[in-house]
């Protein structure tokens, strides 16, 4: 089946400074990747919409200029946590469609990400 | 707005038990409702969507439009069902994004 990676799998940073998350899709190409948040023991909150080639979409609510979203290539996105505060520590993770109008999503395995 | 709701947070039932993890959803279109896996340690899984209408690994659901639900049922539950699960929603047509449900933790006790 697809897959997908996403690194690092775990982050420790000091508040105030900036961290970079990669979800790339290993064996297909990924026009649209997906931004979640999952707070302890909840459900995954959808934060943005990466597309390939032009700016992501961002759901109501979601700070476009502290999440920064990079989808440089077909099989490579990037969120970037810019001036990460300690409320900003929770569950990432991404998710992309295996094809283009396809609804399976496959899911990445989340970056744990601690502000201190 | 488009919500889903998984009313347990738990659930617990014996291996061989009927076992039947409720979603219901709300949403004026006509949505796309899909059952996520997530085992223990393990990614976020897609188990069925409901346009497909298959049955895995024993799981069925049933879309009812009238209820508005879209629960998950297996005959005879089995110790590796123990996972969580999450019911979601996609708008249909070309819109990928999904709208998940709180989950439901299933405990399968031997």
């Amino acid at each position: 089946g697809a897959v997908v990676s996403q690194h690092p799998s775990r982050v420790i940073c000091k508040s105030g400074t900036s961290v970079k998350i990669e979800c790339r899709s290993l064996d297909f190409q990924a026009t649209t990747m997906f931004w979640y948040r999952q707070f302890p023991k909840q459900s995954l909150m959808l934060m943005a919409t990466s597309n390939e080639g032009s700016k992501a979409t961002y759901e109501q609510g979601v700070e476009k200029d502290k999440f920064l979203i990079n989808h440089a290539s077909l099989t490579l996105s990037t969120l970037t946590v810019t001036s990460a505060h300690p409320e900003d520590s929770s569950f990432y993770i991404c998710s992309a469609p295996l094809t283009s109008g396809s609804k399976e999503q496959y899911f990445g395995p989340g970056t744990r990400l601690t502000v201190t | 707005a488009q919500r889903v709701t998984q009313p347990e947070k738990l659930l617990s039932v014996f291996k061989g038990a009927p076992v039947e993890l409720k979603c219901n959803y709300s949403y004026s279109g006509s949505p796309e409702l899909f059952w996520y896996v997530q085992y223990s340690r393990q990614r976020l899984q897609l188990l069925l969507r409901h346009i497909s209408r298959e049955s895995i690994k024993g799981f069925t659901a049933d879309l009812n439009k009238g209820e508005t639900s879209f629960h998950l049922k297996k005959p005879f539950a089995q110790e590796e069902d123990s996972a969580m699960y999450y019911c979601a929603l996609s708008r249909g047509g070309s819109n990928y994004k999904l709208t998940f449900g709180k989950g439901t933790l299933l405990t399968v006790n031997p």
